[in-house]
């Protein structure tokens, strides 16, 4: 079974760090472009980030660039997103999703559960 | 910035065919998909490729396009579907842009 958990959430000040996990499962994790994408309380989806299978390629919302950094480590099948120069406008459950690349155009074929990273002093 | 536009909502009576439109606002439009996501859960791919559909997705969920509008129909639609539904899509740059949602209610 394809499985996508994500963990690392919680409450952070302004101004602080927080680092996303993603642990996947049931499927050949190398293989595949992986993403992180964000829901604000009460909001719609936002695609914060993307990192191809061999992180050759790694793209980023305007929104977070030159704050977030997307990574991976193949090896263990494991997606991160180190969140720094947090704002209150970065709360949200972020969302660790597939891209099962049958197209040329992205996609999310698999979510995980979601994550809630919490900015609030 | 490219944008992809939805009806907040719509309403319809079981049995009945929901239509939801997602229209973008320049030409030329990549291909889009659908997700259904229902309360305390994450999205689920209905649709792919404007009109495909995944494996384990029920026939009654159809998928149209048209110039810069793309259609999610559900025909027979049952009280199970009740939930907010987003298209997805990209702009010229490749970045992923999401549609504001739509909330579907079952009367």
């Amino acid at each position: 079974e394809v499985q996508l958990v994500e963990s690392g959430g919680g409450l952070v000040k302004p101004g602080g760090s927080l680092r996303l996990s993603c642990a996947a499962s049931g499927f050949t994790f190398s293989s595949y472009t992986m993403n992180w994408v964000r829901q604000a309380p009460g909001k719609g989806l936002e695609w914060v980030s993307s990192i191809s299978s061999s992180s050759t390629y790694i793209y980023y919302a305007d929104s977070v660039k030159g704050r977030f950094t997307i990574s991976r480590d193949n090896a263990k099948n494991s997606l991160y997103l180190q969140m720094n120069s947090l704002r209150a406008a970065d709360t949200a459950v972020y969302y660790c999703a597939r891209d099962p690349g049958h197209s040329s155009s992205s996609t999310f074929d698999c979510w995980g559960q979601g994550t809630l990273v919490t900015v609030s002093s | 910035s490219y944008e992809l536009t939805q009806p907040p909502s719509v309403s319809v009576s079981p049995g009945q065919t929901a239509r939801i439109t997602c229209s973008a606002d320049a030409l030329p439009k990549q291909y889009a998909y659908w997700y259904q996501q229902k309360p305390g859960q994450a999205p689920v791919l209905v649709i792919y490729k404007d009109s495909e559909r995944p494996s384990g997705i029920p026939e009654r969920f159809s998928g149209s396009s048209s110039g810069t509008t793309v259609t999610l129909t559900i025909s027979g639609v049952q009280a199970e579907d009740e939930a907010d539904y987003y298209c997805q899509s990209e702009d010229n740059s490749g970045t992923v842009v999401f549609g504001g949602g739509t909330k579907l209610t079952v009367l």
